[in-house]
């Protein structure tokens, strides 16, 4: 199985800070990654698929980049409602993987 | 528009079984496969596997095998999720969500499955 592995595990932040949270996948994905936010007794949400493509009405604040193995998620200008979880995914091989998560939260 | 829609919080005991619903509105059924993701008590996302809604097959994820069983009722448009002989590792909220070319797009609301005695 493919493991991926978020960086850090949690992060505090302020408002208006530039975040940057990481995704390392134990073989080569390719650019079969996704990055969803999750909210407290909520579904995730895609924000990012294909490693860079922004899903429709996700604000151009969030971006993706990223091949093979390494891959980034930023936030350009942090917003109070982006205070959540965020999980990477692969869906190049079966069985399909998340990444442990990464808190992020108020500093 | 496109959503899922699952059932209510269930609570079982050991032993038991239970079927969780998905049904999807706003787009076609058979076009696009759906997927069952468990989230365990403060734990991360874990795929369980998925179903083909045009050809019926599914393919379950390694820990999913056995008792678990993925369905579906195109008549309906509707998935199912059907755990049987219940434990309580099993308490955990569950997903379905679905897959096209975008990862998966759409997911339901979630329902919590609960097994205590």
């Amino acid at each position: 199985d493919i493991q991926m592995t978020q960086s850090p595990s949690t992060l505090s932040a302020s408002v208006g800070d530039r975040v940057t949270i990481t995704c390392r996948a134990s073989q080569s994905i390719g650019t079969w990654l996704a990055w969803y936010q999750q909210k407290p007794g909520k579904a995730p949400k895609l924000l990012i698929y294909k490693a860079s493509s922004l899903e429709s009405g996700v604000p151009s604040r969030f971006s993706g980049s990223g091949s093979w193995t390494e891959f980034t998620l930023t936030i350009s200008s942090l917003q109070p409602d982006d205070f959540a979880t965020y999980y990477c995914q692969q869906y190049s091989n079966y069985p399909w993987t998340f990444g442990q998560g990464t808190k992020v939260d108020i500093k | 528009q496109v959503q899922l829609v699952q059932s209510g919080s269930e609570l079982k005991k050991p032993g038991a079984s239970v079927k969780v619903s998905c049904k999807a509105s706003g787009y076609s059924f058979t076009s696009y496969v759906m997927n069952w993701v468990r989230q365990a008590p403060g734990q991360g996302l874990e795929w369980m596997g998925w179903i083909n809604t045009n050809t019926g097959n599914p393919t379950y994820a390694q820990g999913f095998t056995g008792r678990f069983v993925f369905s579906f009722d195109t008549s309906v448009s509707t998935a199912y999720l059907q755990i049987n002989s219940l434990k309580a590792e099993d308490s955990a909220v569950y997903y379905c969500a679905r897959y096209g070319d975008m990862a998966f797009d759409i997911w339901g609301q979630g329902t919590m499955v609960t097994v205590s005695s």
